[in-house]
């Protein structure tokens, strides 16, 4: 079946611009999970939702990041006046609600390459 | 403070060969384990997990051990493959705390760059 999909794939905007991140998840995950790769640092966690709620949202860098899912399915992560230490690849992952709801794989999209100039 | 580990950079391993990767982690309220390979451009595969219940998973020529005592897992490729050529990330995620603050966000090592030669 269909994987997490993620657009746009790459984006290059001017600092200061708002930029729009939209993920897919796969159909039935009701976990959606954002994180972000940093040129030479791992990936770090940015944002946890169980259907269209955030329970967790501590990963958030600052006020200029939000995020929504609407619908139980899509979720967009949006980042206001862009900064240069915003560029960065961010990737979007699901999981399916097992047994014990933390205990199963996510899956990842290809990530969105955000450069800021 | 890096609360899993992987010390090894990179990894070069003859085709045919065991390739093992190692992870430690600090957190002892880490009880769900995850191994991810990653290609330029793309985003994580998931290989293998393995719970804390268990010391061993495994999947095809993919092993996953768990060592709790010692806060350390490993990634065992056997036979090793071309193919096999990519970054592997560990990851880990913990049990839901008392305010149900955890939901299984992970948390990932550094990556280890594995290189299988011919």
């Amino acid at each position: 079946g269909a994987g997490v999909s993620q657009s746009p794939s790459n984006k290059v905007t001017e600092k200061g611009k708002d930029v729009e991140l939209r993920c897919d998840p796969i159909s039935g995950h009701t976990a959606l999970y954002w994180y972000r790769q940093s040129l030479g640092q791992g990936l770090e966690f940015l944002i946890y939702f169980q259907g269209n709620s955030a329970p967790d949202k501590s990963g958030l860098p600052s006020d200029r990041f939000s995020a929504e899912r609407t619908g139980g399915s899509v979720s967009t992560l949006t980042i206001q006046r862009t900064q240069q230490e915003d560029s960065a690849v961010y990737l979007c992952a699901s999981s399916s609600r097992g047994q014990a709801y933390w205990d199963q794989p996510q899956h990842f999209g290809d990530g969105t390459r955000l450069s800021i100039l | 403070d890096q609360q899993v580990k992987q010390n090894s950079p990179s990894l070069s391993v003859q085709e045919g060969r065991i390739s093992i990767l190692n992870c430690d982690y600090t957190n002892s309220m880490f009880d769900y384990f995850l191994w991810y390979k990653k290609y330029p451009a793309e985003g994580p595969t998931f290989l293998i997990s393995i719970s804390s219940i268990k010391d061993k998973n495994e999947d095809g020529r993919f092993t996953v051990f768990l060592n709790k005592s010692a806060k350390h897992l490993s990634l065992h490729i056997v036979p090793s493959q071309p193919g096999d050529s990519a970054v592997y990330f560990c990851a880990a995620s913990a049990v839901p705390n008392a305010g149900g603050t955890s939901y299984g966000k992970l948390t990932f090592g550094q990556g280890t760059i594995l290189t299988v030669h011919p």
